[in-house]
């Protein structure tokens, strides 16, 4: 266990929706990171906050965004859902350098 | 060409055997490397953390890093069926906010 959660575990929507994702970090971490894992493209990264700014940014699309809250938890908003946004989407935590732990992973499943 | 290639696999090895496994890069910046396990639909397990050149130990698990020739290998000595997983070299470098860039993985499969 990393100490790094997510939740829910499994969402499936319809094309179209908009949906949620949360993750809280390990203790003492104040970075969090979003990933995304889908069979085609591997685990790519989408966004980075730290202490509540946005750090970095990888090829996340318009349509998602993402916030880092006072008590260091995170979301990642995924709107006008497309079914190939379907896929697994990770939360990482760190204290801010490379060396990242990963969350269980949230299965993304859009009909 | 992907920046971080690895060979896909799978890599069948009976148990005891030691596992290589490989990842090339073509980008010079990159200064921290590191390997994850990741189980059938599980998140990525950090197993090893380097930074630029030379070998580091853990257990079984050996990682080096050849920047010179732009190579990481990950060696699993006395391997176990539990082993068994998908295994993901990942690197960054400091000017881009440590975001990873993964390799797509070699699927490992240990047989007793």
């Amino acid at each position: 266990d990393s100490g790094v959660t997510q939740t829910p575990k499994h969402l499936i929507t319809a094309t179209g929706q908009r949906v949620t994702l949360r993750c809280s970090p390990r203790s003492g971490d104040l970075s969090v990171y979003w990933y995304q894992q889908s069979l085609d493209q591997g685990l790519q990264f989408l966004i980075q906050y730290y202490n509540g700014e946005e750090r970095a940014k990888g090829n996340i699309l318009e349509r998602f965004s993402a916030q880092q809250f006072p008590d260091l938890h995170s979301e990642l908003n995924l709107s006008s859902l497309e079914l190939g946004d379907s896929a697994l989407y990770f939360c990482a935590s760190g204290t801010g350098g490379s060396e990242q732990y990963f969350g269980p992973g949230t299965r993304l499943t859009v009909t | 060409q992907k920046e971080v290639e690895q060979d896909p696999g799978p890599l069948s090895v009976p148990e005891g055997a030691i596992v290589s496994l490989n990842c090339t890069y073509s980008n010079s910046a990159f200064q921290y490397f590191m390997w994850y396990r990741q189980y059938s639909r599980k998140g990525p397990e950090l197993l090893m953390y380097t930074y630029s050149s030379g070998n580091k130990e853990d257990g079984r698990f050996t990682a080096q890093v050849d920047k010179s020739s732009k190579y990481i290998s990950l060696f699993i000595r006395d391997s176990q069926p539990s082993d068994s997983a998908t295994y993901l070299c990942a690197m960054s470098d400091d000017n881009a906010g440590n975001m990873l860039t993964f390799g797509g993985g070699t699927r490992l499969m240990v047989k007793p």
